[in-house]
Formats: structure tokens, C-alpha cells, sequence
């Protein structure tokens, strides 16, 4: 156990639904960060939160938004589904605003979109 | 898109056997460098890193090579074994930034 904390495990979903995952990052992490991985595209940032506040941002898609609640978890908000946004989504956490000493990564989220 | 290269997206060895992961970086600016495992089913563990001013660095039968010269990192495993079969990422930041950026991730496959 990394001591980050992912749910749902699996999500199955219909096009054009809405769905939000969640992220508990370990305890004492003021950072939060969201990856998705795909089987064509690896592990590609979409964002990062620290305490609260957006600190940095990937190619996240506009369908998708996030935030950081003043008990540090965080949600990502997937909308209008594809079913290219099929996908493991992975949070990570960090005590740190920079990434240069590392994340720790939860057990993901397998989204299927049908 | 941008992106850390590797070379070789499958390698299989024996087992107790050293093995060596290869990867390629496309920007010299990058100062700090970290090897990912993924096992099935799982979200990637941190194995070792190492930053732009080391060339070496040594952890629990594993050790990683930096070569700024050609841009190229690399992760040996001494004595491989079967708990090390997984698919191995590195990942690479800029000036402390909140980005890791991953490179394609290659599949270690451990024969008995």
C-alpha cells in the first residue's frame, strides 16, 4: 500500500456521461497530481495541485477538470466521455510544490468508456 | 508530443542474469531523473533516481548510469529476478517543476 488512495478502482460508463474520480494522497502531501495511461500514449500529465491551488497543467482536455479540497484529496472530473478517454487515470502525491525528488502513485482508476 | 524515448520496448533475460533498461532524453535541460516500476495491475513504484549532477548512483541491486554527453540513462539490475518482471519507466523533470515526463516504458520479462 502507497499510502495514496484511489476510487473507484473500476468505472464502466456510457459515451456522454459524466464521471469523477477520487484521490486521498498520503498523509502529510500538500501535492496532488493526475496521469492517464494509455496503451498508445504512456503516461501523460494532465495536472497538479498543491494545497489547494493548480500549480501546473498538462494536456488536459477541456471535458476535464479537477480540484484539491481544503482536506488536500482531490477529484477529476471527466465529462462528455469518449471512449478514447478509456484509460487507467492515476493520482500521485508529494510533499512538494516540484516534482524533483519524486511522486508516489496510487493503484489507479480503470476507466472503460461503452 | 514531448517525451522521454526508450529503446527497447521488450527485454527478456534469465533469470539471475544482470539486465540492463535503456533511455533516451531529448533535453539537456532536464536536471532530475527517476526509474518507475509497474508491475500488472498496479500504479508505478518509485525504484531509484538520480540528478544532473551525479553520473552514478547505487541502490539495492540496482544502480543508475546518467550520460549528459549522449542524453542517455540507464537502469542495471544485478542478479534479475523473477519479482523484477514488470514494465520500467523513466521519467524526467525540468527545473523542478510539478511535470514528470514518462518515456514509452519497457516490459521485463524474467525466465526461470
Amino acid at each position: 500500500d502507497s499510502g495514496v488512495t484511489q476510487t473507484p478502482k473500476h468505472l464502466i460508463t456510457a459515451t456522454g456521461q459524466r464521471v469523477t474520480l477520487r484521490c486521498s494522497p498520503r498523509s502529510g502531501d500538500l501535492s496532488v497530481y493526475w496521469y492517464q495511461q494509455s496503451l498508445d500514449q504512456g503516461l501523460q500529465f494532465l495536472i497538479q495541485y498543491y494545497n489547494g491551488e493548480e500549480r501546473a497543467k498538462g494536456n488536459i482536455l477541456e471535458r476535464f477538470s479537477a480540484q484539491q479540497f481544503p482536506d488536500l484529496h482531490s477529484e477529476l472530473n471527466l465529462s462528455s466521455l469518449e471512449l478514447g478517454d478509456s484509460a487507467l487515470y492515476f493520482c500521485a502525491s508529494s510533499p512538494y510544490q516540484g516534482a524533483n525528488y519524486g511522486y508516489t502513485f496510487g493503484s489507479g482508476t480503470r476507466l472503460t468508456v461503452v | 508530443g514531448e517525451s522521454v524515448g526508450l529503446h527497447l520496448p521488450t527485454l527478456s533475460v534469465q533469470e539471475g542474469d544482470n539486465s540492463i533498461i535503456n533511455c533516451a532524453y531529448s533535453n539537456s535541460a532536464s536536471d532530475y531523473f527517476i526509474w518507475y516500476k509497474q508491475e500488472s495491475g498496479k500504479g508505478p513504484q518509485f525504484i531509484i533516481d538520480i540528478r544532473s549532477n551525479m553520473d552514478k548512483r547505487q541502490g539495492q541491486r540496482v544502480t543508475v548510469l546518467l550520460n549528459k554527453t549522449v542524453k542517455h540513462l540507464s537502469l542495471q539490475i544485478a542478479a534479475t529476478q523473477p519479482g523484477d518482471s514488470a514494465v520500467y519507466f523513466c521519467a524526467e523533470n525540468r527545473g523542478n517543476t510539478g511535470k514528470l515526463i514518462f518515456g514509452q516504458g519497457t516490459t521485463l520479462q524474467v525466465k526461470p
